[in-house]
């Protein structure tokens, strides 16, 4: 099936640090999501884009559907200690509709206070 | 406050025996998921269902079945269980259309299989 490259795998960051984490595929996709799964809960999603180009921001999150429609990326400023988790980048390759997402393998963010 | 509610949160069976890991969803979606997510390969989907009595497997269908008998409710099946399926379960749903991404997680099942 298709495949998301997400990248860094993991993180060790220091409290106030901004992080940055990226999803690129080979394939064009038509919305672009990012979840946060902390230790032993489900993942929930933190921000959805629907556009190419639309930037998105959730307090100090800001999420990118990228131009080309291949990538988005997700920032978090000034980090603190519980937004440590798995960040996982999803895409869907249709319009609206149901087709299943897409999820990369996640980024483990560690946060040193 | 919506839910997605999965029966157990952790699990111990024996390989061979048959698993029931059930999920429930208050938000009247149309749309249920079954993921396994294992360290490193991410969420992995098994089966989706977009209607009751309906199914479609995913990625990773091998070794499991589903069944969607009323439209809150969606069961993982484990025929005869192995190790290899030691794993965390999670279960999702979401409204078709638009927002047909936005996928609302259980809290998981972490099934052990001895």
């Amino acid at each position: 099936g298709q495949q998301l490259n997400q990248s860094p795998q993991s993180m060790f960051i220091q409290e106030g640090e901004d992080v940055s984490m990226n999803c690129t595929s080979s394939s064009i996709f038509n919305t672009w999501l990012w979840y946060k799964q902390d230790p032993g809960e489900g993942p929930v999603l933190l921000i959805a884009l629907y556009k190419a180009g639309e930037l998105t921001s959730n307090g100090r999150l800001t999420a990118q559907f990228g131009i080309t429609r291949k990538d988005s990326f997700l920032n978090i400023s000034a980090s603190i200690p519980s937004d440590v988790g798995i960040y996982f980048c999803a895409g869907q390759t249709r319009p609206p509709g149901n087709t299943p997402l897409v999820f990369g393998k996640g980024t483990r963010l560690s946060v040193i206070a | 406050d919506v839910k997605v509610t999965q029966s157990s949160r952790y699990l111990v069976k024996r390989t061979g025996e048959k698993v029931f890991l059930e999920c429930v969803q208050d938000m009247d979606h149309e749309n249920m998921f079954w993921y396994r997510q294992d360290p490193g390969l991410g969420l992995r989907l098994i089966y989706f269902s977009y209607d009751v009595k309906m199914k479609e497997k995913g990625d990773i269908p091998e070794g499991y079945s589903v069944s969607r008998e009323k439209k809150e409710r969606f069961s993982l099946i484990l025929e005869s269980a192995s190790t290899n399926q030691t794993s965390m379960y999670l279960c999702a749903s979401a409204q078709p259309g638009q927002r047909t991404g936005e996928l609302f997680f259980g809290e998981g099942s972490r099934l052990t299989v001895l």
